[in-house]
């Protein structure tokens, strides 16, 4: 079955940045796409980008360019998905998706001094 | 920019029909996809493709487009169906960049 693990809460001070990881199974890590989405306390969900596993081309949301890069390591089947520069307005569970059907269970990220 | 609008909020007693639109001007062009979310969880894909219902899902939920609006609709919604239903879909610039509409939330009593 297909399953998208994704790394463990981070809390990071303003300025820094932050990596999460998404590991994939019980697919073929090249044939999807991996979006990025996240959701800060109590708002909806706001799409951040797309990475192709297979070329390691991006596609990233306006609002996010500059300060986020999406890598992948296709010998670990892994996806990764960095912010810098954070901010509290970055605090927000991020979910990594295999296309628009199955979702990682999410990370929280928490940005205080 | 473009944007996806969606009520903030619906609300039906159990048994009823709920309908929770989304417009958007490229929706003409371009698929909705319909996700449920319930608290502290991942969302989950009810409705693809405007109208396709994945796997497991049950078949009270359906999907339809017509112009600028997609529209979700729960037929006999249950008391299981609250939560927050957020609507996606892709820009029309040719950049494939998707987009949320901001989600409405369901409450069934």
């Amino acid at each position: 079955q297909v399953q998208l693990v994704q790394s463990g809460a981070e809390m990071k001070n303003p300025g820094a940045s932050v990596k999460v990881s998404c590991k994939a199974s019980g697919y073929t890590f090249t044939d999807y796409y991996i979006h990025w989405v996240r959701q800060a306390p109590g708002q909806g969900l706001e799409w951040m980008g797309w990475i192709n596993p297979k070329s390691g081309d991006t596609n990233y949301a306006q609002k996010f360019q500059g300060r986020v890069t999406m890598t992948r390591d296709a010998s670990i089947i892994t996806a990764y998905m960095e912010l810098s520069r954070l901010t509290s307005d970055d605090t927000a569970v991020y979910f990594c998706a295999r296309g628009t059907v199955y979702w990682g269970k999410g990370t929280l990220v928490t940005v205080s001094p | 920019s473009y944007e996806l609008t969606q009520p903030p909020s619906v609300s039906v007693s159990p048994g009823q029909t709920a309908r929770i639109t989304c417009s958007g001007d490229a929706l003409p062009k371009k698929y909705a996809y319909w996700y449920q979310q319930k608290s502290g969880q991942a969302p989950v894909l009810v409705i693809s493709e405007d109208n396709k219902r994945p796997s497991g899902i049950p078949e009270r939920f359906s999907g339809s487009s017509s112009g600028t609006v997609a529209t979700l609709t729960i037929s006999g919604a249950q008391v299981e169906d609250e939560g927050d239903y957020h609507c996606y879909s892709t820009d029309s610039s040719g950049n494939q960049g998707g987009i949320f509409g901001g989600g409405t939330k369901l409450t069934v009593l």
